[in-house]
């Protein structure tokens, strides 16, 4: 079964803090791709990283990191010092190979919610 | 980067009336192009893709006589939804991508809020 399991239906915090976002994702595919995507309340996605099955490494871009555990299929996002503007629906996506990479398999997406 | 327009953003429609939405890549030539569904507060379900001048493949459960998709053209494709009802009030969403995209990812549409009425 191919599937992407976001478990936080959402999070609430207060500007400043650090949040960490989860995805578990399952494929018997040995090449896929993973996304995160941000979709504002205007509802438009919002790519944020692409990340492919072999590199491993984790990745940091300004606030945004992402810590990619291909043992434990996860590929959680984590914010550093959140403000209120990342206040948005965050979704983990997959795509395999054997769809021909024509295919994004969402998670059910977790709303992040930050306070002033 | 890849510009997808989707057109309109939004549209209120009488039931059993057929509303149109068009997905068109700006700046590139979308060889294939998908259509998701998303209801208030849920994920994205993909109902559909287009490979330009071929036919839809259509994911399981959805109607193809009901959600009519044509992609014409490398730049266009559009989603005709026939005989609206209120339960196909849904957030719309085409996303484009191009053999030179395939390892890049995948271009979205800003979305198209339908509600029948």
């Amino acid at each position: 079964a191919q599937k992407v399991t976001q478990a936080q239906t959402e999070i609430s915090v207060v500007e400043k803090e650090d949040v960490t976002l989860d995805c578990v994702y399952e494929t018997r595919d040995t090449t896929y791709y993973l996304f995160w995507y941000k979709q504002p309340p205007s509802g438009e996605l919002v790519f944020l990283i692409r990340r492919n099955s072999f590199d491993e490494q984790n990745e940091i871009s300004g606030r945004y990191s992402w810590n990619f555990q291909k043992s434990t299929s996860s590929f959680n996002f984590t914010i550093t010092a959140s403000q209120v503007v990342d206040s948005a629906v965050y979704f983990c996506a997959l795509s395999p190979f054997s769809g021909g990479y024509n295919k994004l398999i969402f998670g059910a997406g977790t709303r992040l919610a930050v306070h002033p | 980067g890849a510009v997808v327009s989707q057109h309109p953003s939004w549209v209120i429609c009488k039931s059993g009336t057929s509303v149109k939405i068009e997905c068109r890549s700006l700046d590139f030539q979308a060889t294939t192009m998908f259509w998701y569904r998303q209801f208030p507060k849920q994920s994205l379900m993909l109902m559909a893709t287009s490979n330009e001048g071929s036919k839809a493949t259509y994911e399981q459960g959805v109607e193809k006589d009901k959600f009519l998709i044509n992609h014409a053209s490398l730049t266009l494709s559009t989603l005709t939804v026939t005989s609206a009802h209120p339960e196909d009030s849904s957030f719309y969403i085409c996303s484009a991508r191009t053999l030179e995209q395939a390892n890049y990812g995948y271009t979205f549409g800003s979305g198209t809020r339908l509600t029948v009425v």
